[in-house]
C-alpha cells in the first residue's frame, strides 16, 4: 500500500448538492493531484496542488475546486453536482520534481454516486 | 494538449506466455511515462516508469521500452501469472517541469488463463 488515504470511501449525493472529498498524502510528499475516473476509463486529471497553491488544472469547470493544507493534505470540492459527476475520485501524492521526485502514488479513491 | 492511445483494449494470454501493451503519445515534449496496474475495485498501482533519457527499463518480469522518435512506448510482461490479471494503464506527462500532470490511456484488460 502507498500510505495515501482518502475519505469517505463511498458517497451518495443528489443532483445540485455540494460535496467535499479528502486526501492525506504519503509522508514526505508535498504535491497532491486529483483525478476523476469514470467507469471503464482511465483517470482524468482535475488539478494539482503544490505547497498550498494550484499548480495546473485539467478541463474541468470552476465548480471543481480544491485546497491544500500546510500538512500537504488536500480537499476536492464539487458544487452543483451533476449526474455525470458520478465517478471514482482518486488523489495521488508525489514529491515535486523540483527536488527529484515525480512518481505519483494513488489513494484508494472515493466512489461518488449522484442521483 | 497531450493525447495517449493504448492498444489493445483487451488481451487474453495463457499462463507463462508474454504480454505486450502498446501506447502512443502526441506531445513531443512529454518526458515521463509510467504504467499502472489496477485490480477490480482497487487503486491504480505504479508498477514501472521510464523517463525520456532512457530507452528501456526492466524490473524482474516487467519491462518498458520507449521510442521517442516514433512517440510510442510499450509494456512487456514475461512469464505471465494469473495474478497479473488486471487493467493496465499507460500515461504520459504533460511536458515535464515541476508539474507532472498525467494523461492516461483508456486501459488494457489483461486476462491470464491458468
Amino acid at each position: 500500500e502507498t500510505g495515501v488515504t482518502q475519505s469517505p470511501t463511498h458517497l451518495i449525493k443528489t443532483r445540485g448538492q455540494q460535496v467535499t472529498l479528502r486526501c492525506s498524502s504519503q509522508s514526505g510528499h508535498n504535491t497532491v493531484s486529483w483525478y476523476q475516473q469514470a467507469l471503464g476509463q482511465g483517470p482524468q486529471f482535475i488539478f494539482q496542488y503544490y505547497r498550498e497553491e494550484e499548480n495546473g488544472r485539467g478541463n474541468f469547470p470552476p465548480r471543481f475546486s480544491g485546497l491544500q493544507f500546510p500538512n500537504y493534505s488536500s480537499e476536492l470540492n464539487v458544487n452543483a453536482l451533476e449526474l455525470d459527476d458520478s465517478a471514482l475520485y482518486l488523489c495521488a501524492s508525489s514529491l515535486s520534481l523540483r527536488i527529484g521526485g515525480g512518481e505519483q502514488y494513488f489513494g484508494p479513491g472515493t466512489r461518488l454516486t449522484v442521483t | 494538449g497531450e493525447n495517449v492511445e493504448q492498444h489493445p483494449s483487451t488481451l487474453s494470454v495463457q499462463e507463462g506466455d508474454s504480454a505486450v501493451i502498446k501506447c502512443t503519445y502526441s506531445d513531443s515534449a512529454s518526458n515521463y511515462f509510467p504504467w499502472y496496474k489496477q485490480e477490480l475495485g482497487k487503486r491504480p498501482q505504479l508498477i514501472i516508469d521510464i523517463r525520456s533519457n532512457v530507452g528501456e527499463k526492466k524490473d524482474q518480469r516487467i519491462a518498458v521500452t520507449l521510442n521517442k522518435t516514433a512517440k510510442h512506448f510499450s509494456l512487456h510482461i514475461t512469464e505471465t501469472q494469473p495474478e497479473d490479471s488486471a487493467v493496465y494503464f499507460c500515461a504520459a506527462s504533460d511536458g515535464g517541469g515541476s508539474n507532472y500532470k498525467l494523461t492516461f490511456g483508456k486501459g488494457t484488460l489483461l486476462t491470464v488463463n491458468p
